[in-house]
């Protein structure tokens, strides 16, 4: 496609559910990145992919979130036994390849908006 | 870890102009991009800077100085249309991106 898809673009879901949240990235795209961002906030980190290996995951915040690149294309993000804490819109983005010393731009989906009642 | 310090909002009126401040702390710097963001919508990309100095890019401009570990947008003739969340972001030398909290800017007739 042309842009960054994300799907669902909104997801309703009950505490203690499970949720995916899938990203399609840019033809071609290498990096994939996924980001949540609340109401009044910046982005906030989550993950980090080069392929199909996860360069940097640190910005996950706990194990209940799980994020895979099975086949270095399509990304999905994972969470377990959903909190109300984790309502907030996750937003994938690509790049061609790495960011350093290059382009430092980044390709951002409309994002998913996550809603845990 | 990142730390980014930007003016949470700023004011302006339309044709003037305008710059949004940010300080940094981070290891491994590569360098520092803006993103504009409309409420309901996605982060685009506006500016990057890896060297010290200015960057122009049509009404946006932006600058670096490292030694400094600062950098500012500056916008230009500014239009209705550019009341938005303004973010500065850096990029580590893990190729990671990390953004600030956000300036919102209002421009006012």
């Amino acid at each position: 496609g042309a842009g960054v898809s994300q799907t669902p673009s909104n997801k309703v879901t009950e505490k203690g559910k499970y949720v995916e949240l899938r990203c399609d990235p840019i033809s071609g795209h290498t990096a994939l990145y996924w980001y949540r961002q609340s109401l009044g906030q910046g982005p906030e980190f989550l993950i980090y992919f080069q392929g199909t290996g996860a360069a940097d995951d640190s910005g996950l915040p706990n194990d209940r979130f799980f994020a895979v690149r099975p086949e270095g294309s399509v990304s999905t993000l994972k969470i377990q036994r959903t909190e109300r804490g984790d309502s907030a819109v996750y937003l994938c983005a690509s790049s061609p390849k790495g960011l350093a010393g290059v382009t430092g731009e980044l390709f951002f989906g409309e994002g998913s908006r996550l809603t845990v009642l | 870890g990142q730390s980014l310090e930007q003016p949470s909002e700023v004011t302006a009126v339309e044709g003037a102009i305008v710059q949004i401040n940010c300080t940094y702390q981070t290891s491994g710097f590569y360098g520092l991009s803006w993103y504009q963001q409309h409420d309901g919508g996605a982060p685009t990309f506006l500016s990057y800077n890896a060297l010290d100095g200015l960057e122009e890019t049509g009404r946006f401009s932006s600058f670096l100085s490292r030694s400094d570990s600062y950098g500012y947008l500056l916008l230009q003739e500014l239009q209705m249309k550019d009341s938005a969340s303004y973010f500065c972001a850096v990029i580590t030398g893990a190729n990671n991106l990390f953004f600030g909290t956000g300036t919102r800017l209002t421009v006012i007739p």
